[in-house]
């Protein structure tokens, strides 16, 4: 099945600086990868996503890349605000077929945004 | 709209009673599921289910029972609870697209 690693487990950025953080994936057939935010004692909440066929997308501050050839996704924060600071999972899944929204989680990055 | 809801929000159990984790749905999603999440090591699948009447193990779905008889309803059954499943769990759902939605989550503490 698949497996995703997401690294750093933690990160600490001052005000206004960027953060980025890293995972890979295992099943080449992936081709659906989120990214949840998740703020203490809440639920996890889409913030952004990318499928296979695109190599990256923005949201305002935030954007996501995908190297297809290296099996590896990257959520980019820039000009970072105290209210960034939450876990931040990534995820990947086989959409459509047998595998149909089984999504695979990376263990999550702790951010924390010093004011 | 509510969209994905669970009961109950907190839970203490002793090693060997049972419990049913509540979650419904009312975006009409045929896609439900469940999955805990532990420290370090992110959210985990246990089981979920493609439509009424059809479900499927996950990743970790030793020691949990589900059903699935109504599009709305997907309930987490624990037949003979241990300290190994205090966790929080989360219930999730998903619609035509990929996006899923996820519940405020059941934390369950095993004594």
């Amino acid at each position: 099945g698949e497996n995703v690693e997401q690294h750093p487990s933690t990160l600490s950025v001052q005000e206004g600086d960027s953060a980025v953080i890293k995972c890979t994936y295992s099943d080449s057939a992936s081709n659906y990868f989120p990214w949840y935010k998740q703020e203490l004692g809440k639920r996890p909440q889409l913030i952004i996503d990318i499928r296979s066929n695109v190599g990256e997308k923005k949201d305002q501050r935030i954007a996501v890349t995908l190297n297809k050839t290296a099996k590896h996704f990257s959520l980019h924060i820039t000009e970072t605000q105290p209210e960034d600071s939450a876990v931040y999972f990534c995820a990947a899944v086989r959409a459509g077929g047998t595998s149909y929204g089984k999504l695979t989680f990376g263990q999550g990055t702790i951010l924390t945004v010093h004011p | 709209n509510a969209g994905v809801t669970q009961t109950p929000k907190f839970q203490v159990l002793k090693t060997g009673q049972s419990m049913t984790l509540q979650c419904a749905q009312d975006m009409n999603h045929e896609y439900m599921s469940w999955y805990r999440q532990d420290p370090g090591m992110g959210l985990r699948l246990i089981h979920y289910s493609v439509g009424a009447g059809i479900t499927d193990q996950g990743e970790v779905p030793n020691g949990y029972n589900v059903s699935r008889s109504t599009t709305e309803d997907f309930p987490l059954r624990l037949l003979s609870a241990a300290p190994s499943q205090t966790s929080v769990y989360f219930c999730a759902s998903k619609g035509s697209t990929d996006t899923q939605y996820f519940g405020p989550g059941t934390r369950l503490t095993v004594l």
